[in-house]
């Protein structure tokens, strides 16, 4: 298995623009996380999702911000408008099953967001 | 406040010596707690799961243990190899209908030669 699937790996984009990051889950699994990491915050829990449907999306930082899970096997975070405070690195894992128990999530390389 | 916080920030240590992470939390109601290995530039990779009635778990030379009566964990490396330079991160699954993961800022290891 090829593992999470993220794409682009790096974008790098000017502030108002829209940025829409994809992500590719391991087949079979059906749980798919959304996460940010920064610096300053370490890694937060933007949304997620089981069998397609979004759970919880309390970590999402403000209505800029969306995700679709329109099937199984893909993802969408869309930031529109994008800011310069939205640059961090954008990780999606998945699993199968929540995160109770020992479901081991895996994380995919990540989409380093730069905007100028 | 459900929080994860991790010490030391940062650590370095020479090759072949042993170290330990500590993990505090206040999440409530808890579990599960992982600890998660992060080399510069890649994701997350998970080491280690412990439930609430486990206090010891070992990945080879990683070895987690958990007190859940005081919310403490440790994460001891033995031997240390310089690809054990990462960043180690605290997690804890606060259970309940979401089960949302609240986790550590992480300690940063560096082995040197």
């Amino acid at each position: 298995d090829a593992g999470v699937i993220q794409s682009p790996r790096h974008e790098v984009t000017e502030m108002g623009q829209e940025v829409t990051l994809r992500c590719k889950p391991i087949s079979g699994h059906n749980s798919l996380f959304w996460y940010r990491q920064t610096m300053m915050r370490g890694l937060e829990l933007l949304i997620y999702f089981n069998n397609n449907v979004p759970i919880d999306d309390s970590g999402m930082p403000e209505d800029r911000f969306s995700a679709k899970m329109p099937n199984a096997s893909f993802s969408t975070l869309k930031i529109q408008p994008s800011e310069p405070r939205d640059s961090a690195v954008y990780f999606c894992a998945s699993s199968f099953g929540m995160t109770s128990g020992y479901n081991e999530q895996f994380f995919g390389p990540g989409t380093r967001l730069t905007v100028l | 406040k459900n929080q994860v916080e991790q010490s030391p920030q940062s650590l370095i240590i020479l090759e072949g010596k042993n170290c330990t992470l500590q993990c505090n939390y206040t999440v409530s109601p808890f579990s599960n707690l992982r600890w998660y290995k992060q080399d510069t530039g890649r994701g997350p990779v998970s080491l280690t799961i412990m439930t609430f009635s486990e206090n010891t778990k070992s990945n080879g030379r990683y070895t987690a243990t958990l007190d859940a009566d005081t919310k403490q964990s440790s994460l001891h490396i033995t031997a240390s190899q310089l690809s054990d330079s990462a960043s180690y991160i605290c997690v804890v699954s606060g259970g309940g209908a979401t089960n949302k993961l609240i986790f550590g800022t992480g300690t940063l290891l560096a082995v040197q030669p």
